[in-house]
């Protein structure tokens, strides 16, 4: 039972225009989401995080927005650069249920941003 | 420099045969965790300490186990290795909690024949 999502495998932009990332989550006690960022060969790293009682967070060209209602979260990027090609990890946890410890991920999605 | 070290950074080992990969985190950070990755399954989490001496089960623990013994080590243990073990593994470590910031270990290469 898959609680975090990323139906989307991969993704391909063009350099300057904005790069969208989709999570879904089933769980109504997640209250923490989370996005890393991975490069090949490397260990993950964090990006940007949004607690359940926000619906936007931003950090420079990266928004996170969140729909509690749609149990959805997406990730934007703008404007999107060469640099940004990675694989993307969105990440759920619960501070308040007994698995506080607890950190589920999605599958990941791997983005292209072309020259 | 603050960071994750993890060893060894690649291992090929036979069915049965005992191993320890070792986690090492430098910035006194209370929550500690491994996560495996493999192909279309993203990260799955192993085991979490949430500080010294305290451990929990993560979404995939079998087969592995950890131990807790000092604040900066974390060390993972495959007591009877077996192939569905050839994953990636990451250790990872953050300030409280895993909805802190989690600062990733390089990865550890494991196949397992």
């Amino acid at each position: 039972d898959q609680q975090v999502k990323q139906n989307s495998p991969s993704l391909s932009v063009q350099e300057g225009r904005i790069s969208i990332l989709n999570c879904d989550y089933t769980n109504s006690m997640f209250d923490y989401f989370l996005w890393y960022k991975k490069y090949p060969a490397e260990g993950p790293t964090f990006l940007i995080s949004i607690s359940s009682i926000k619906d936007k967070n931003e950090d420079g060209r990266f928004t996170v927005f969140l729909n509690k209602s749609a149990k959805h979260l997406s990730l934007h990027i703008v404007p999107s650069q060469p640099g940004d090609s990675a694989v993307y990890f969105c990440a759920a946890s619960a501070s308040g249920s007994s698995n506080t410890g607890k950190l589920i991920f999605g599958q990941g999605t791997t983005l292209q941003v072309k020259p | 420099e603050a960071q994750v070290t993890q060893n060894p950074r690649y291992l090929i080992t036979v069915t049965g045969k005992k191993l320890t990969v070792t986690c090492s985190q430098n910035m006194n950070h209370e929550y500690m965790s491994w996560y495996r990755q493999d192909p279309g399954l993203g990260l799955r989490q192993i085991y979490y300490s949430m500080n010294v001496e305290v451990t929990d089960k993560g979404d995939v623990p079998e087969g592995y186990k950890v131990s807790r013994k000092e604040k900066r080590n974390f060390p993972l243990i495959l007591e009877s290795p077996s192939p569905n073990q050839t994953s990636l593994y990451f250790c990872a470590s953050s300030l409280r909690a895993p909805y802190n910031e989690q600062f990733f270990g390089p990865g550890t290469r494991l196949t397992v024949l």
